[in-house]
């Protein structure tokens, strides 16, 4: 069983729609995060949950909103997409500030 | 907050070579360094970390070393392998949340 799971993996969508990345993760874990990675590869946390609960949340427009259903659940939504949100983006769990484990990424291109 | 720097960006060594990555940290409350691998399409994995209270951790080919005075630590590779090229990142911890460092591409030519 995959660890932390995203999907999509691919995401091709037009300027100005709007899209969700989903995220799970079954090692029990009680924090997750969502990152993004740009096209030279530099990993920048965007938000991170504990318990459901928002405990970091970066300089990151409001066209991107975490949800959290519950503590293994954390979604990624975006509104009115542009050009420069096109990146990799990744999920991560961890128990405290152990065992992070990242999933394997969902590669959104804004067209 | 945490600012890591890692060194080289990229790094290049013939099979059979050591290859060391370089990371300085400047939070001097980080107790925790782990070392992370990505591969091609994947997301990272952790391949080793190290604790504050220890100075030098090995795992067959792999060691990292810990200077906590000088707020630097190290990867190094030993008797590389070609599947050993991938993008290597250290990381430092504050509390929970972990800086990265912006990542070393690794190539062993075989």
């Amino acid at each position: 069983d995959t660890a932390v799971s995203q999907t999509p993996k691919y995401l091709v969508t037009q300027m100005g729609n709007d899209k969700s990345i989903k995220c799970e993760q079954n090692l029990g874990h009680d924090t997750m995060y969502w990152y993004k990675q740009d096209s030279k590869k530099f990993l920048k946390i965007m938000f991170s949950y504990n318990n459901k609960e928002l405990i970091i949340n970066e300089t990151v427009p409001n066209r991107f909103s975490p949800k959290s259903p519950d503590k293994a659940h954390l979604n990624l939504h975006i509104n009115s997409l542009e050009l420069g949100d096109s990146a990799v983006y990744f999920c991560a769990s961890s128990q405290g500030p152990w065992g992070y484990t990242f999933g394997s990424g969902t590669r959104l291109t804004v067209v | 907050g945490e600012n890591v720097e890692q060194h080289p960006s990229t790094l290049s060594v013939q099979e059979g070579d050591s290859a060391v990555i370089k990371c300085t940290y400047s939070d001097s409350a980080s107790n925790y360094f782990p070392w992370y691998k990505q591969e091609l399409g994947k997301g990272p994995q952790l391949i080793i970390d190290i604790r504050s209270n220890v100075g030098e951790k090995k795992d067959q080919r792999i060691a990292v070393t810990l200077n906590k005075t000088a707020k630097h630590f190290s990867l190094h590779i030993t008797e590389t392998q070609p599947e050993d090229s991938a993008v290597y990142f250290c990381a430092a911890n504050t509390g929970n949340q972990f800086y990265f460092g912006t990542g070393t591409s690794l190539t062993v030519i075989p």
